[in-house]
C-alpha cells in the first residue's frame, strides 16, 4: 500500500519519560510534516522538512526533536514529557510545498 | 504569516439539508485553498481544493467557491448525509512558495437523520 505510516499508534507514558514516534512515507514525497492536534481538534504544525532539511520550526519547545535519515522518514523523539504534550501527533507528506498532504494515522499520546 | 479564520465552530443540520462553511484569510499571496474532512478517530483526508486562478470548483454534492478580492472561500455541501458527520478543515497556502498550510480551526459538523 502506498501511504505514510506511523508508529505506534497509542503511547501512554509517564512524566517525564523520553519517547519517539516514527513516520514513514512511501510516496516518493520530498517534503514531510509534524502536526500536534489537541484536544480541541486545532491542527498545530509543529516542523516541516524538506529533502532531510529542516524548513520549519514553528516555536516549539527544544524538547521535540525531529530527525529525516532520509526523505521517506521523519521521526520525532520527545524528552521529559509533560502533562500537556497529550495530543493526537500527525505526520503528513506532500509531493509538492505548499501543496496537498496526505496524513497518516496518527500517534495518541497520553503523558500521565 | 497566514492567519485562516473558520467559521461556524459547530454545525448541526438536518439530513437532506446543505451545509456551508466559511473561511477567511489574511495573505493576498495564497493561491491554494484545501478542505479536509477528519471523521472521528481518523486522519485528516482532502476533500476538495481550489487554486486562485478559478472561482468555483465541484465534486458530486461538495463545491467550493473563492473570493480573492474579499479574501474568503467556503465549502458547500448539498443533500447531507450522516456520513457527512466530521470535523473539517480549511487551508490556505502559497503553494510552491511555502512550506506548510495554515488550518483553520475546524468546523464540527453533525448531520441529524
Amino acid at each position: 500500500d502506498t501511504a505514510v505510516s506511523q508508529t505506534p499508534k497509542y503511547l501512554v507514558t509517564q512524566m517525564g519519560n523520553d519517547k519517539s514516534i516514527k513516520c514513514e512515507q512511501n510516496l516518493g514525497h520530498d517534503t514531510m510534516y509534524w502536526y500536534k492536534q489537541d484536544s480541541k481538534k486545532f491542527l498545530k504544525i509543529m516542523f516541516s522538512y524538506n529533502n532531510k532539511e529542516l524548513i520549519i520550526n514553528e516555536t516549539v519547545p527544544n524538547r521535540f526533536s525531529p530527525k529525516s535519515p532520509d526523505k521517506a522518514h521523519l521521526n520525532l523523539h520527545i524528552n521529559s514529557l509533560e502533562l500537556g504534550d497529550s495530543a493526537v501527533y500527525f505526520c503528513a507528506s506532500s509531493q509538492v510545498r505548499g501543496d496537498e498532504q496526505f496524513f497518516g494515522p496518527g500517534t495518541r499520546l497520553t503523558v500521565l | 504569516g497566514e492567519n485562516v479564520e473558520q467559521h461556524p465552530s459547530t454545525l448541526s443540520v438536518q439530513e437532506g439539508d446543505s451545509a456551508v462553511i466559511k473561511c477567511t484569510y489574511s495573505d493576498s499571496a495564497s493561491n491554494y485553498f484545501p478542505w479536509y474532512k477528519q471523521e472521528l478517530g481518523k486522519r485528516p483526508q482532502l476533500i476538495i481544493d481550489i487554486r486562485s486562478n478559478v472561482g468555483e470548483k465541484k465534486d458530486q454534492r461538495i463545491a467550493v467557491t473563492l473570493n480573492k478580492t474579499a479574501k474568503h472561500f467556503s465549502l458547500h455541501i448539498t443533500e447531507t448525509q450522516p456520513e457527512d458527520s466530521a470535523v473539517y478543515f480549511c487551508a490556505a497556502s502559497r503553494g510552491s512558495n511555502d512550506y506548510k498550510l495554515s488550518f483553520g480551526a475546524g468546523t464540527t459538523v453533525t448531520v441529524r437523520a
